[in-house]
């Protein structure tokens, strides 16, 4: 069964504390990991598409990097506003096309 | 343009009532998606539509959920009857083109739905 597993559930940053978040998967066959972004009463909010092992891209302070099993989401000195709830999602060769298995997200904290 | 857009966006009802959701997706999407969000599950697929035709529907808990697309820019999701563990927040998403690789889905603000 694929499956979709973020580390931690939780992480409260101090501003300027820079950390990472995993996001690691089981899956038959990738096609692509998405990355979103969830605000408090809010929709989910696209960041990143990563297709192959050794991609990385990179948004403000944001980078996001993936290998065969995992993907990173690097944060570099972060602000209060990058508090929010960070989604991983995995799209699959074995799946509906277009259905994405979502991990349960991060909840990023970041104090002033 | 005005985004994926969700009616209501709050919804408190009672157990064995019927409850009807709505999504208008953007303009020239064709793919249209219907998820769950919960603390113990997280964000989970229900259904989704391509051209307003069910393509899988295969997340759909049982047979008191059920989809309808009657156009392109619009969709409904009903339960009947409803039971407090349907309470959740219910997102629309939408996306063009073939709504697969790489492609982005764009969310709703969701349906908040409790049922008492």
């Amino acid at each position: 069964e694929d499956q979709v597993t973020q580390s931690p559930e939780a992480l409260r940053l101090q501003e300027g504390e820079s950390s990472s978040l995993n996001c690691s998967y089981t899956v038959s066959g990738l096609r692509g990991l998405f990355w979103y972004r969830q605000d408090p009463g809010k929709g989910p909010e696209f960041l990143f598409t990563l297709y192959s092992a050794g991609e990385e891209k990179e948004k403000e302070r944001l980078k996001a990097t993936l290998t065969k099993k995992e993907s990173f989401l690097h944060i570099t000195a972060p602000k209060p506003e990058d508090s929010a709830t960070y989604l991983c999602a995995v799209q699959t060769y074995g799946g509906s096309q277009g259905n994405l298995i979502f991990g349960k997200g991060t909840k990023l904290s970041v104090k002033p | 343009d005005a985004g994926v857009i969700q009616s209501p966006r709050h919804e408190v009802t009672e157990m064995g009532q019927e409850v009807t959701l709505r999504c208008k997706p953007i303009s020239g999407h064709d793919y249209l998606f219907w998820y769950r969000q919960t603390m113990m599950r997280g964000l989970e697929l229900l259904i989704y539509f391509n051209n307003n035709v069910p393509i899988d529907d295969s997340g759909m808990p049982e047979d008191r959920f059920s989809a309808k697309m009657p156009n392109a820019s619009f969709s409904t999701l009903k339960i009947q009857p409803s039971e407090p563990r349907d309470s959740a927040v219910y997102f629309c998403a939408s996306t063009q083109r073939s709504g697969s690789f790489g492609s982005e889905q764009f969310f709703g603000p969701g349906t908040r739905l409790t049922v008492l």
